[in-house]
């Protein structure tokens, strides 16, 4: 069975740029979550979705990220403009129940 | 609030010996809790899971972990470490409250030396 697939897995871009990281949950998984990775602040929850419904996006910095679910087997998380402190991995989970999560082998973003 | 405290940041073991990562946790009601492992590069995978039920949990590769709840503790073990079990690995507390947000602590780094 196919996991979790996310694209790109590595992004270099210059500060001011759009960037787009997209991810395609398990099958039949109703939840999905996206994290990001840091040395400083380790996994953190950025947004969550049931049923392509955005649930929970108190963990999103700012306003210049937003994240979709327009149908149950596609999601994009859109960082516009981006900056250097954007740098990290990000990770899409998706989940059955919303508790065990099944993670994809993560965007690393690097911002210049 | 959610939160999970690893105290240890990195811990190295030598093959063949066994290994205990300790986990804390803080939630007002009955947690869930999950171990999961990073290898470099890669996802996160998960260990197992304790939701409730018999306080002793068995995962995959040979793990298990023991939920205390007057320690508010979550601690991994295995017998005998591999030295493929060199990764990172990361307690988790998910509510079963008010929402699905997991919380991952900060992480600690296995190193295997021969």
């Amino acid at each position: 069975d196919a996991g979790v697939i996310q694209s790109p897995r590595h992004e270099v871009t210059e500060m001011g740029q759009e960037v787009t990281l997209r991810c395609k949950p398990i099958s039949g998984h109703d939840y999905l979550f996206w994290y990001r990775q840091t040395m400083m602040r380790g996994l953190e929850l950025l947004i969550y979705f049931n049923n392509n419904v955005p649930i929970d996006d108190s963990g999103m910095p700012e306003d210049r990220f937003s994240a979709k679910m327009p149908n149950a087997s596609f999601s994009t998380l859109k960082i516009q403009p981006s900056e250097p402190r954007d740098s990290a991995v990000y990770f899409c989970a998706s989940s059955l129940n919303g508790r065990e999560l099944f993670f994809g082998e993560g965007s690393r973003l690097t911002v210049l | 609030a959610q939160s999970v405290t690893q105290p240890d940041i990195h811990i190295t073991v030598s093959e063949g010996a066994s290994l205990e990562l300790r986990c804390n946790y803080s939630y007002g009601a009955t947690p869930y809790l999950f171990w999961y492992v990073q290898s470099p590069g890669q996802g996160l995978q998960l260990l197992l899971k304790y939701f409730s039920g018999d306080t002793l949990v068995q995962g995959i590769k040979g793990f298990e972990a023991e939920f205390k709840r007057s320690q508010s503790s979550f601690n991994l073990r295995k017998p005998s470490v591999h030295w493929s079990d060199a990764a990172e690995y990361f307690c988790a507390v998910g509510g079963n409250t008010g929402g699905f947000k997991t919380i991952f602590g900060a992480g600690t780094r296995l190193f295997v030396k021969a």
